[in-house]
């Protein structure tokens, strides 16, 4: 069975710092990518995502991913982090052959930004 | 902006109950979808729903848990006995298609079983 692994659990940062949070999968075949974030008191947004095509995907407030087939990772970068971005952030992968997709998701990791 | 609503936000049950958790996905959406976390865990994928039937069903998802989508709206999930390790935060999606995309989330029921 597919796992999703995030080796950083708690991740606190100084604002302006650059953000990378680490995703790795493991699966052998083709994979559909997701970060997702979860603002508290709030549900699982979309931040981005990766189907096909140019591995570097950008997302929404400034969020980018790397797809690193080789490595089977899938990164999470900001170049400047703001304390809006507190959060916690999963990173999810879909690899059903059914219609529906089911998601994997790693455990997650908080993100704290100070001001 | 169209979003996922579940109800209730936090459902308190004695062992050995009925829970039932509604969840009312994105109106023109056919994809449907149950997940959990329990405190400290990942988000578990429980179950899919596509056409009036489950397409996929993780082993989490026993003889203990049932869903319905009883009239054209509501997306609810059945616990038909809780027990404590049902405790947990239960996550509604949709999604509009099939094959890659995007499952948009419900802001959880929390279920606590005493």
């Amino acid at each position: 069975a597919q796992s999703v692994s995030q080796h950083n659990h708690h991740v606190i940062l100084s604002e302006a710092a650059s953000l990378e949070l680490g995703c790795n999968y493991s699966y052998g075949g083709t994979v559909n990518l997701f970060w997702y974030v979860q603002y508290p008191g709030q549900h699982l947004q979309l931040l981005l995502k990766y189907f096909s095509g140019d591995p570097l995907v950008k997302g929404i407030k400034g969020f980018e991913a790397e797809f690193i087939k080789s490595k089977f990772s899938f990164n999470l970068r900001k170049p400047s982090v703001q304390w809006s971005d507190t959060a916690e952030y999963f990173c999810a992968v879909a690899i059903s052959s059914g219609s529906a997709r089911q998601l994997t998701f790693g455990s997650g990791t908080q993100l704290t930004v100070l001001p | 902006e169209p979003e996922v609503t579940q109800t209730p936000s936090h459902q308190v049950t004695q062992m050995g109950q009925e829970v039932i958790l509604r969840c009312v996905p994105i109106s023109n959406h056919l994809y449907f979808y149950w997940y959990r976390q329990i405190l400290g865990q990942k988000v578990e994928f429980l179950v899919s729903f596509y056409n009036n039937e489950i397409s996929e069903k993780s082993e989490i998802f026993d003889d203990q848990f049932s869903v319905e989508r009883p009239d054209g709206s509501n997306f609810t999930l059945k616990i038909r006995s809780t027990k404590l390790e049902d405790s947990a935060m239960y996550f509604c999606a949709s999604g509009r298609l099939a094959g890659p995309n995007e499952q948009f989330f419900g802001p959880g029921t929390r279920l606590t079983v005493l």
